[in-house]
């Protein structure tokens, strides 16, 4: 059981815009910036969003990231079939001095 | 550049100690955190803890019995130990750069390719 919640999949054709959820608490998300990671098939995760809308040198615009209380999302415009991959959320937990805690991922998949 | 390459045995047998190494390359070990993150079969990405050069670690509290993360400067390494291995511990392991709120909140940016490690005996 993740401490991050994340729905288990999601899909959308190419061109659409698609989001994922991610829910949290006070000590993780509500007080904490959020992180997005991409992990394609066989590969190591990638960070994609850091700070909650921030995006690391080489990442399209395509991808961005939102925070709203304890729940953030990740947003992907004009899909593309390269996209499909599992995407995890994650958050510094403030509670047990401090610990890295994630979402349980989503697996995107491009129709 | 910042590379990790981890590396280790690839079959621990029950009850026994799992020790991985994760070799730094392209920059200093002795400027961040560095955190160990697996990742079970088929499963979400599970937090191990994380070493600061200065020698402070901070651990998963369902882990926190059995591990232990430490870093050799001279060779620019960090290291994983985790004790009492189950077919539980049966994952890829990763090491990562750590730039929490403790550092300055870049996240997990820079990961190794992961090392499969099977519980077996």
């Amino acid at each position: 059981q993740s401490v991050l919640t994340q729905p288990p999949s999601a899909s959308g054709t190419p061109g659409q815009r698609v989001t994922i959820s991610c829910s949290g608490s006070s000590s993780n998300i509500g007080s904490n910036y959020v992180y997005w990671y991409q992990q394609l098939p066989g590969t190591a995760p990638k960070l994609l969003i850091y700070k909650n809308n921030q995006r690391p040198s080489g990442v399209p615009d395509r991808f961005s990231g939102s925070k709203s209380g304890t729940s953030a999302s990740l947003a992907i415009s004009g899909l593309r079939s390269e996209d499909e991959a599992d995407y995890y959320c994650a958050a510094w937990d403030d509670s047990l001095s401090g610990v890295w805690v994630f979402g349980g991922g989503t697996k995107l998949t491009v129709l | 550049q910042v590379r990790l390459q981890e590396s280790g045995p690839g079959l621990v047998k029950p009850s026994e100690t799992l020790s991985l190494t994760c070799t730094v390359s392209g920059g200093s070990i002795s400027t961040y955190y560095w955190s160990w993150i697996r990742q079970p079969p088929g499963k979400g990405l599970e937090w191990i803890g994380y070493f600061y050069y200065s020698g402070s670690t901070n651990y998963n509290p369902s882990l926190k019995s059995r591990v232990t993360i430490s870093v050799d400067t001279s060779k620019n390494q960090v290291s994983l130990r985790l004790s009492s291995v189950t077919a539980a511990d049966t994952a890829v392991y990763y090491c990562a750069r750590d730039r929490s709120p403790l550092y300055d909140n870049y996240g997990l940016d820079v990961w190794g390719q992961g090392t499969t490690v099977t519980v077996s005996s």
